[in-house]
């Protein structure tokens, strides 16, 4: 059941530039979608969210773009920090409570 | 900042043994959930909480398993048979309501011996 794909395992980002995370979802009824960072041993941690009605939203650092007729977003990070090294999950939402999660995609950030 | 915690960070049990996972939500939020991981897999939904009753569940969560708010604070999740396949990491997250995001817990890793 992969309603939501990450199909970047892993990235590599020099420090100072861009990461751009990527995701795809195959439910056309999903409403609303999260960005989540995770450390080793420690829970996932909320980052930023869209709704479907818009198509941007930024917070600090962390920009998330949806296209709806595409079924994608993405989440940029600008600029790239060693901190931000972690596994990012992207995770959609229909009319109930699940959240449906991507694999994740391990992004690293060098100095 | 207010957190959600989860205790034991790790369990052992042999299997067919009943295991209670158990979790402090963040204190005003109303909305409550249990997710899993298992190893190398993606985080899955097992069941979401609201007004002390089941809102939504998965297929995971079937008889073998319950919720819980025994009081004011905790959340618990009981799985009363075991089994292998049980080993996962288990999330606990909570919402103010259900259009704020879920904050997670940092996890009660379950291995099933």
């Amino acid at each position: 059941d992969q309603q939501v794909k990450q199909n970047s395992p892993s990235l590599s980002v020099q420090e100072g530039r861009i990461s751009i995370l990527n995701c795809d979802y195959t439910n056309s009824m999903f409403d609303y979608f999260l960005w989540y960072k995770k450390y080793p041993a420690e829970g996932p941690t909320f980052l930023i969210s869209i709704s479907s009605i818009k198509d941007k939203n930024e917070d600090g650092r962390f920009t998330v773009f949806l296209n709806k007729s595409a079924k994608h977003l993405s989440l940029h990070i600008v600029p790239s920090q060693p901190g931000d090294s972690a596994v990012y999950f992207c995770a959609a939402r229909r009319s109930g409570y699940a959240l449906n999660f991507g694999k994740g995609t391990s992004l690293l950030v060098t100095p | 900042e207010p957190e959600v915690t989860q205790t034991p960070s790790h369990q052992v049990t042999q299997m067919g043994q009943e295991v209670i996972l158990r979790c402090v939500p963040i204190s005003n939020h109303l909305y409550f959930y249990w997710y899993r991981q298992i190893l190398g897999q993606k985080v899955e939904f097992l069941v979401s909480f609201y007004n002390n009753e089941i809102s939504e569940k998965s297929e995971i969560f079937d008889d073998q398993f319950s919720v819980e708010r025994p009081d004011g604070s905790n959340f618990t999740l009981k799985i009363r048979s075991t089994k292998l396949e049980d080993s996962a990491m288990y999330f606990c997250a909570s919402s103010a309501n259900r259009e704020e995001p879920q904050h997670f817990g940092d996890g009660t890793r379950l291995s099933i011996l």
